[in-house]
């Protein structure tokens, strides 16, 4: 069965660096997402991606964090100066459409813990 | 603001022991209610879409139903693999197509 892949599972930084999450979404999908779920709490939508432009973000997605789809099969998310609250899971979804009640299919996640 | 309340946060079955999950649910127009199970560690994986009230869907042991305001996740005769994390979320008519709103889900534990 067609699988969205992350890398890396886990990641460690320290506050203030650079980090990018990595996605494979299924091959014939065309809307791609990120989701975020803080331990305990619940999965929160990040952002939506389509046609190589964000179709929508929540207020989390501030300018700290962007999206890039930088060939045909990788979808990425980086956080440009990482804060202690960033710690998460962040999880990547795709769907084939963006219509109607679209269903999402979700990777494994990326563990990120920020020191 | 959408809005979707799970209860109980937790519940402890015994094997073959049949219970009801609870969603309840505010939207400004529901375009869609998803059902996901989560694994610990694991992504949320897609149960069930149920699109207006009076819709029922099942899967093995599972059977979701809605309402206007609420839906259940009605698990019958389960079995310890069946304990997970159940995640309910909506999808708002109107507005963006893509944003899901999840509920903190429900933590089923089900001992042999």
């Amino acid at each position: 069965e067609p699988e969205v892949t992350q890398t890396p599972s886990h990641q460690v930084t320290q506050m203030g660096q650079e980090v990018i999450l990595r996605c494979v979404p299924i091959s014939n999908h065309l809307y791609f997402y990120w989701y975020r779920q803080i331990l305990g709490q619940k999965v929160e939508f990040l952002v939506s991606f389509y046609n190589n432009e964000i179709s929508e973000k929540s207020e989390i997605f501030d300018d700290q964090f962007s999206v890039e789809r930088p060939d045909g099969s990788n979808f990425t998310l980086k956080i440009r100066s990482t804060k202690l609250e960033d710690s998460a899971m962040y999880f990547c979804a795709s769907s084939l459409t963006g219509a109607g009640a679209n269903v999402l299919t979700f990777g494994a996640g990326s563990r990120l813990t920020v020191l | 603001e959408d809005q979707v309340t799970q209860s109980p946060e937790a519940l402890r079955l015994q094997e073959g022991e049949s219970s009801s999950l609870n969603c309840s649910y505010t939207v400004s127009g529901l375009r869609g209610l998803f059902w996901y199970r989560q694994d610990p560690g694991k992504g949320p994986e897609f149960l069930f879409t149920l699109y207006s009230a009076g819709e029922e869907k099942e899967k093995e042991r599972l059977k979701a139903t809605l309402t206007k305001k609420e839906s259940f996740l009605h698990i019958t005769a389960p079995k310890p693999e069946d304990s997970a994390t159940y995640l309910c979320a909506v999808q708002a008519r109107g507005g963006s197509n893509y944003k899901l709103t999840f509920g903190k889900g429900t933590l089923l534990t089900v001992n042999p």
